[in-house]
């Protein structure tokens, strides 16, 4: 069965740090990885989109995709208190699957 | 949220009665997509749409049928409802799926269905 798998956290950070995401998956032939948040009570929304290895920076948020190692990570810089929220990695090869998502807490 | 909508947003039912959600959409997309979320199964797909009258089953089907009659609506039914079924229900749309294309598999999602059913 196609996973992804994503460390439900909560992962604490102070205001003003890096917080890091991780998402592994397990089908080798996934070509798409989506970074969507979710605040408590809302609709996931998309922040992020990678499909080569490497960085992709947009503002604040930087994701990094390994295909050899079939990991995807997120990267917030200058973590905000308005960055708390649950953070879903999604990956689809012929299908998307969804990570059930780490919880980001930042704390003032 | 804009150019999706779902409804109702929030409906509490018994168990055995039937229940149907709507997702209306004004973007034109080609794809709707139902999922449910629960807690320590993130989202899973009950059923998608790939164009009027043309439907698909998803990961999680069983109990669960769907109708899409124009572009821009998208329904759920539970025929019979269970407590199983009790969750949140989230309507999206995507332009296009195909391949590793910039855009393909961007979800919208819209603002979610909480049932409950006793």
């Amino acid at each position: 069965q196609k996973e992804v798998e994503q460390n439900s956290g909560p992962l604490s950070v102070p205001e003003g740090a890096i917080a890091s995401l991780n998402c592994t998956y397990s089908d080798r032939v996934s070509q798409s990885f989506f970074w969507y948040r979710q605040y408590s009570g809302k609709s996931p929304e998309l922040i992020m989109s990678i499909y080569s290895n490497g960085d992709k920076e947009d503002g604040r948020f930087t994701a990094q995709l390994n295909k050899a190692s079939q990991y995807v990570s997120l990267l917030i810089r200058d973590s905000q208190p308005s960055d708390s929220a649950t953070y879903l990695c999604a990956v689809k090869s012929d299908k998307l699957i969804f990570g059930t998502g780490t919880r980001l807490q930042v704390f003032p | 949220d804009a150019g999706i909508t779902q409804s109702p947003r929030h409906k509490v039912t018994e168990t055995g009665t039937p229940v149907t959600l709507r997702c209306h959409q004004t973007e034109n997309h080609r794809y709707m997509y139902w999922y449910r979320q629960d807690p320590g199964h993130g989202l899973r797909l009950i059923h998608y749409s790939y164009g009027v009258k043309d439907t698909d089953k998803g990961e999680v089907s069983d109990g669960y049928s769907v109708s899409r009659s124009k572009t821009e609506d998208f329904l759920l039914t539970l025929e019979s409802a269970t407590s199983s079924q009790t969750s949140v229900y989230f309507c999206a749309i995507s332009e296009s799926t195909s391949g590793g294309a910039a855009g393909a598999n961007v979800l919208t999602f819209g603002a979610g269905s909480r049932l409950t059913v006793l």
